[in-house]
């Protein structure tokens, strides 16, 4: 059974800084891995995709990186600011389901 | 192009009561989700349809929930009767295919707080 492990809970900094977020999965046959953003009282948006295949996915101050073999993932946010506070949820898609697994999301805080 | 879109927003309820949720997918997706997201965790999945059949709802407590998808589009999540664990949002979510490689879109979900 697939578990998502999320590190740390819950992070606080000061506007301008550059953070990482961490995700484990246990089964390394995934077909693609996924960070979402959840803000309060709102359902999920997909921040970054990247596919088994890929190494790693940008989209603007984002970076998120796949290491299968080793079962992890990090999101990196450049340049943090307080719109980014937000709970980040990783995700990934495996077995002949194809379904999808969350971690428990990391709430991050931006400080102005 | 208009989201996933989620009724009610918020519902209280008192236990061993009946609730329904509706969710209308994102047009021409055929696949549809529904979550249930405790406090504090991640969603977990209840229940995947592809088009109006189930391909997944082995994490979908029977004895009191059901879900059903008519005619491929909208979908209904009924809990009958309520329990105080089942407190929680409900999101309901759609993508393309369920081939895998499909970005998810989630509606804004339900929030339930059994009494």
């Amino acid at each position: 059974k697939q578990e998502v492990t999320q590190i740390p809970a819950a992070l606080s900094v000061p506007e301008g800084e550059n953070l990482v977020l961490n995700c484990s999965f246990t089964d390394s046959a995934i077909y693609n891995l996924q960070w979402f953003r959840q803000d309060p009282g709102k359902g999920l948006t997909s921040l970054l995709l990247i596919q088994s295949s890929q190494r790693e996915q940008t989209s603007g101050r984002l970076n998120a990186s796949l290491d299968k073999s080793s079962g992890r993932s990090t999101l990196y946010i450049a340049a943090s600011q307080p719109g980014d506070s937000a709970t980040y949820l990783c995700a990934v898609v495996s077995g002949s389901a194809r379904q999808l697994t969350f971690g428990s999301g990391t709430q991050l805080t931006v400080l102005p | 192009e208009a989201g996933v879109a989620q009724s009610p927003r918020y519902k209280i309820i008192e236990k061993r009561q009946s609730v329904a949720f509706w969710c209308n997918p994102i047009s021409g997706h055929a696949t549809l989700y529904w979550y249930q997201q405790i406090l504090g965790q991640g969603p977990k999945l209840l229940i995947q349809f592809q088009n109006n059949g189930v391909v997944d709802d082995s994490q979908l407590p029977k004895d009191r929930f059901s879900a059903e998808r008519l005619k491929g589009v909208d979908s209904t999540l009924k809990i009958q009767p309520a329990k105080l664990e089942d407190s929680a949002v409900y999101l309901c979510a759609s993508s393309l295919s369920p081939s895998g490689s499909e970005t998810q879109y989630f509606g804004p979900g339900t929030r339930l707080l059994v009494l």
